[in-house]
């Protein structure tokens, strides 16, 4: 199975802060990385694939990048409605596998 | 509007079965691989299974191989999971996913999820 990563569990972060997230996967996937959002007791929202596309309706100040093994979330300016917790997903490989999460908090 | 309702879940013994239900709208149903996610407390995702309509072919995780059953009923835009020979781990929170190609792809939309605990 691919490991996936994620750096790092959990930061501060004030409104206004430029805020990244790092994935790291144990063996190339390519591109097939996506960027998900969860608030508490809610689903997660889908912000990113194919490792930088945005999803329709999510926002510009959202960016990724990445390919191969490492990729990054960007949050440009952070918001009052973006602390929450953020995880990726590899799906290049069966069994598809999540990061642990990162946490955003004030 | 991509709408993915859910129900089915529930309290359940170990060794019991329980199904769920997922009735999706404003898309074409036929037309994109459906997935099941689950989320144990505290938890991060994992990936259960899916099933995509070209070549109807499903897969699973290790974890449910051979206890899980995920079918999807055209005529009612239903997806469906059937758990059976369920155990304590699988107590989650299970969302209905939809892919976002006919072949798979990454998760583009989220049902609410539908709690299920294994518990005697």
């Amino acid at each position: 199975d691919i490991q996936m990563t994620q750096s790092p569990s959990s930061l501060s972060a004030s409104v206004g802060d430029r805020v990244t997230i790092t994935c790291r996967a144990s063996q190339g996937i390519i591109n097939s990385l996506a960027w998900y959002q969860q608030k508490p007791g809610k689903a997660p929202k889908s912000l990113i694939f194919s490792a930088s596309t945005l999803q329709p309706g999510v926002p510009s100040k959202f960016s990724g990048s990445g390919y191969g093994t490492d990729f990054t979330l960007t949050i440009s300016s952070l918001q009052p409605e973006d602390f929450a917790t953020y995880y990726c997903l590899q799906y290049n490989n069966y069994p598809w596998t999540f990061g642990k999460g990162t946490k955003v908090e004030f | 509007e991509v709408h993915l309702l859910q129900s089915g879940g529930g309290l359940v013994p170990p060794g019991g079965s329980l199904r769920l239900s997922c009735v999706t709208s404003g898309f074409t149903f036929d037309t994109y691989a459906m997935s099941w996610v689950r989320q144990a407390p505290g938890k991060g995702p994992e990936w259960v299974s899916d099933h995509i309509p070209s070549g109807d072919i499903a897969h699973y995780a290790d974890s449910v191989k051979g206890r899980f059953t995920i079918f999807r009923d055209k005529s009612k835009n239903t997806l469906s999971l059937q758990m059976n020979a369920l155990r304590a781990e699988d107590t989650a929170v299970y969302f209905c996913v939809r892919l976002r190609y006919i072949t798979g792809g990454p998760i583009d939309y989220w049902g609410q999820g539908t709690q299920v605990t294994v518990s005697s």
